[in-house]
C-alpha cells in the first residue's frame, strides 16, 4: 500500500519568513495529494490541493509543487502569520483507494 | 447542508463495553472513512467504503466493526471496548478518490 513521509516534524519560523514541508509517497499510481490544517482540538480542515496532471498550484499564500517522477511533493507558506500555527498533514491518493496521511508537522510561528 | 455529522461528540466507556459511534453525510458522497488520532499523532485509517453495501479495513481494523447499508450513513463499533482505543475518531467523506475529503468534528472517547 501507500506510504507517506512528511518532514519535518516541527518547524519553527519567525513571523513573516517561509516555511516550507516535505512529504514524500511510494505509489507511483497516487494522484491527488491534499493538504490539511489541524489547529489544536479541531478537525483537519483542508487548505490545498492538488492533482498528478499539474506541478504547481497557488492560493494567496500557500502553494503546493508536486514532482511525480522524484514522487514528493511540498507545502510553501510566505509571510507566516501567528494564525499559521497549526499542525499540517499531507496526504496521497490512488483514485480508487484510501487516502494516505503523513505523521503531521507542528508549524509554531514566532511573533 | 450539514456536511458530515458525527455523534456522540464526548463518551466515557468502561473495559469490555460496546458501542456505536455515528456518522452521516448529507453530500451524497460516495467515499467514506474513519480515522484514529492518538495525542501527538497522525490519522490513522481504521475502516473505508468507497459505496453503499462495500467495506474494506485500513491500517488499523482490529477491534472495529463497519457497515455502509445507505449512502450517508457510516457507523462505527466498537465490538469490546479496551483502553487502547482511547482516541479520537474522525469519520471523513469525499466523493471520489481523487475529491476534496471532509471531515466530521470528531468523537472523543475515553475507555477507562
Amino acid at each position: 500500500g501507500e506510504n507517506v513521509e512528511q518532514h519535518p516534524s516541527t518547524l519553527s519560523v519567525q513571523e513573516g519568513d517561509s516555511a516550507v514541508i516535505k512529504c514524500t509517497y511510494s505509489d507511483s499510481a497516487s494522484n491527488y495529494f491534499p493538504w490539511y490544517k489541524q489547529e489544536l482540538g479541531k478537525r483537519p480542515q483542508l487548505i490545498i490541493d492538488i492533482r498528478s496532471n499539474v506541478g504547481e498550484k497557488k492560493d494567496q499564500r500557500i502553494a503546493v509543487t508536486l514532482n511525480k517522477t522524484a514522487k514528493h511533493f511540498s507545502l510553501h507558506i510566505t509571510e507566516t502569520q501567528p494564525e499559521d500555527s497549526a499542525v499540517y498533514f499531507c496526504a496521497a491518493s490512488a483514485s480508487a483507494r484510501q487516502l494516505t496521511f503523513g505523521s503531521g508537522t507542528q508549524l509554531t510561528v514566532l511573533p | 447542508n450539514a456536511g458530515v455529522t458525527q455523534t456522540p461528540k464526548f463518551q466515557v466507556l468502561k473495559t469490555g463495553q460496546s458501542m456505536t459511534l455515528q456518522c452521516a453525510q448529507d453530500m451524497n458522497h460516495e467515499y467514506m472513512s474513519w480515522y484514529r488520532q492518538d495525542p501527538g499523532m497522525g490519522l490513522r485509517l481504521i475502516h473505508y467504503s468507497v459505496g453503499a453495501g462495500i467495506t474494506d479495513q485500513g491500517e488499523v481494523p482490529n477491534g472495529y466493526n463497519v457497515s455502509r447499508s445507505t449512502t450517508e450513513d457510516f457507523p462505527l463499533r466498537l465490538l469490546s471496548a479496551a483502553p487502547s482505543q482511547t482516541s479520537v475518531y474522525f469519520c471523513a467523506s469525499r466523493l471520489q478518490g481523487d475529491q476534496p475529503q471532509h471531515f466530521g468534528d470528531g468523537t472523543r472517547l475515553s475507555i477507562l
